[in-house]
């Protein structure tokens, strides 16, 4: 079975302009998670997706926004980059039908760097 | 306080010995609780997960979880250099679905 795949897997961009990452689950998984990872600050949860309905979100400002289509593919958007949304982005994804129950499998995500 | 907590590292455990891996978590209705590895440069990979109180034995790996102390730990036992990585403990609050990380423990083991 294939796993998690993330696209692009590098991206460069400059301050004020806008991204959208790509993530594909593992086939049969309706759950996608999105993460942030940063030397710093660690692993921060971004957003949960389940069913096309956001489920969960964690405390980052509203340039960051998701959406899931229909066959469980989740797109991540973040407008006006700025130097500290240099990150690594990681995107998991499980089955999800009771929040917590079955572990996430990560994706080896799509590293940013803002300049 | 953060949400959960893990032994600042680097760890340092000779090959052959036994590396006990350590976090607390805040959240008291929390219920599920997973330990990831992380490879430099790699996402991170489900080791163990569990959710009732007592040990989970899989292979050299041990997960043990007391709710009482809001404490879960990952023992390795036999440490190999291969399990030189850094170890992410993971929690489900209360509320769900929303996978909350420690800041990780960096193992390192000597040959």
């Amino acid at each position: 079975k294939a796993g998690v795949t993330q696209t692009p897997r590098y991206l460069i961009k400059t301050r004020g302009q806008q991204v959208t990452l790509s993530c594909s689950p593992i086939s049969g998984h309706r759950s996608v998670s999105w993460y942030q990872q940063t030397p710093g600050q660690g692993l921060q949860f971004l957003f949960e997706y389940f069913s096309e309905t956001q489920r969960n979100k964690g405390n980052f400002p509203g340039r960051f926004s998701g959406r899931q289509f229909s066959n469980s593919r989740s797109e991540m958007n973040v407008s006006t980059l700025e130097l500290g949304d240099s990150a690594l982005y990681l995107c998991a994804s499980s089955l999800g039908r009771v929040p917590g129950n079955s572990p996430l499998h990560f994706g080896n995500g799509t590293r940013l760097t803002v300049t | 306080q953060k949400e959960v907590e893990q032994n600042s590292g680097p760890l340092s455990v000779p090959e052959g010995a036994i590396a006990s891996l350590n976090c607390t978590y805040s959240d008291r209705g929390s219920q599920s609780f997973f330990w990831y590895r992380q490879y430099s440069g790699k996402s991170p990979e489900l080791i163990m997960f569990i959710y009732s109180n007592g040990d989970k034995e899989d292979g050299r790996f041990t997960a043990q979880l007391n709710k009482a102390s809001q404490y879960v730990s990952l023992l390795i036992r036999d440490s190999q250099p291969s399990d030189s990585a850094t170890y992410l403990c993971a929690v489900i609050g209360n509320q769900g679905g929303k996978l909350i990380f420690g800041q990780g423990t960096e193992l390192s083991v000597k040959p």
